[in-house]
């Protein structure tokens, strides 16, 4: 079965600083691996998508994710945080055979001035 | 340029008081969602469509339906609310057929129940 772990519920860093939001996945077979994003009181916005096309990502509002299949990870990571970025953050990976994704219990990513 | 839509925003019912949800989309999507998010918690699945193929979650409460009655609109109702269910409900669709598909979200409805 696939899972999705996503450590840290809340992450704080200061506005310029580096953003590593953890994502590390449990799959039987090659996953397809998601970030999504979430404003407040918003639906899901898609940052990015691992497809297996490339193991580095890169996605909107400068973020990016590399694939680690040695490590299980797809950890999101952007070089310097602007406090638009905070948000709450979520890890998904489809479910092969079904069209349903499974979610992370997302990172809630706090941008200090 | 919306593509997901859900109407209304935000929905105000009583305890035990039928309530409909609306979503539609303009992208002509095979596969349509419904989740329920409470705060802070990953969105969780309620059920499915691909097309007009009903797939209901095991752990969905009979209390909860859906209607799909064409390709754009998809329906949440809700027979009899409960204060548990008050939460923000999202729909979300994808094209269909492939495990690299993204899905598009609708902003939400945020449902109070007094």
């Amino acid at each position: 079965a696939q899972s999705v772990t996503q450590l840290g519920s809340h992450v704080s860093v200061s506005e310029g600083a580096l953003v590593l939001l953890r994502c590390n996945y449990s799959s039987s077979v090659p996953p397809y691996l998601f970030w999504y994003v979430q404003y407040p009181n918003q639906g899901l916005q898609l940052l990015l998508k691992y497809t297996s096309a490339a193991t580095l990502v890169k996605g909107i509002n400068g973020f990016e994710a590399e694939f680690k299949k040695s490590e299980t990870s797809f950890h999101l990571t952007k070089p310097s945080a602007h406090m638009s970025d905070a948000a709450e953050y979520f890890c998904a990976v489809s479910e092969p055979g079904t069209y349903k994704y499974i979610f992370g219990t997302g990172t809630r990513l706090k941008v200090l001035a | 340029d919306a593509m997901v839509i859900q109407n209304p925003r935000y929905q105000v019912t009583q305890f035990g008081k039928p309530v409909t949800l609306s979503c539609s989309q303009t992208l002509n999507h095979n596969v349509m969602y419904w989740y329920q998010q409470k705060s802070s918690q990953a969105p969780k699945l309620l059920f499915h469509y691909y097309d007009k193929d009903f797939n209901n979650e095991a752990d969905t409460p009979d209390n909860f339906q859906s209607r799909r009655p064409n390709t754009s609109f998809c329906f949440l109702d809700i027979r009899s609310p409960g204060l548990g269910d008050a939460a923000m409900y999202l729909c979300a669709t994808t094209p269909g057929g492939r495990m690299t598909d993204t899905q598009y979200f609708g902003p939400g409805t945020r449902l109070t129940v007094l």
